[in-house]
């Protein structure tokens, strides 16, 4: 019964260096969406996925961030080179289809960039 | 541009008060409205609403939508400590999954 899981809850990281952020939505969720939330701003989407179908990536900032979804269960998102301005604490949700509004949101990772 | 904002950005009030938290938007397909608490990190899901002028009710809480004003409140009477934390408002648009997230409005509760 265990709700999404992310890992690690912290990473600090230098600047150039490559990340790896992972998620474990809950058993059965085929929706999957990553979210960003800056300090004191809101959520920003960066990318959402549904089942085997193709995922939206409109909202990636940059080439250089990019997520995957093995399996239809867990997911990666991959920030490559990383800068300063990517700190942040990067949220994944995930839903069911029939109620993708009601998002069930793991605890997050919070990213330093030094 | 689809936007959600929310005020006060932040308010500290005494334990038994009554808050109300506002959020307006400009959407071009609007589906539904929700409301979320994010102590920490995660937010949780409180209200979805929908439908104009029906009032969801969970507890001391309490939220409505008016689609006239393109706005919705959330209501808190006899607040406690444990409300403290960030409430984020967010509007799903109708033409595809995309919620638009407001920046949330910080509540701090005294006691």
């Amino acid at each position: 019964g265990a709700g999404v899981s992310q890992s690690p809850s912290n990473k600090v990281t230098e600047k150039g260096k490559d990340v790896e952020l992972r998620c474990d939505p809950i058993s059965g969720h085929t929706a999957l969406y990553w979210y960003r939330q800056s300090l004191g701003q809101g959520l920003e989407f960066l990318i959402y996925f549904q089942g085997n179908s193709a995922p939206d990536k409109s909202g990636l900032p940059s080439d250089r961030f990019s997520a995957e979804r093995t399996g239809g269960s867990v997911s990666t998102l991959t920030i490559q080179r990383t800068q300063q301005e990517d700190s942040a604490v990067y949220l994944c949700a995930s839903s069911l289809v029939s109620s993708r509004n009601e998002q069930f949101f793991g605890p997050g990772t919070r990213l330093t960039v030094l | 541009e689809d936007k959600v904002v929310q005020s006060p950005l932040s308010l500290v009030v005494h334990e038994g008060d009554t808050v109300t938290l506002n959020c307006s938007y400009e959407v071009t397909n609007f589906r539904s409205l929700l409301w979320y608490k994010q102590e920490k990190k995660a937010p949780t899901f409180l209200f979805m609403l929908t439908s104009s002028g029906i009032e969801k009710k969970s507890g001391r809480l309490s939220s409505i939508l008016d689609k006239k004003e393109l706005s919705s409140i959330l209501n808190i009477t006899a607040t406690q400590t444990g409300d403290s934390a960030i409430y984020l408002c967010a509007v799903e648009l109708g033409s595809n999954y995309q919620l638009i997230w407001g920046a949330g409005t910080k509540l701090i509760i005294k006691p």
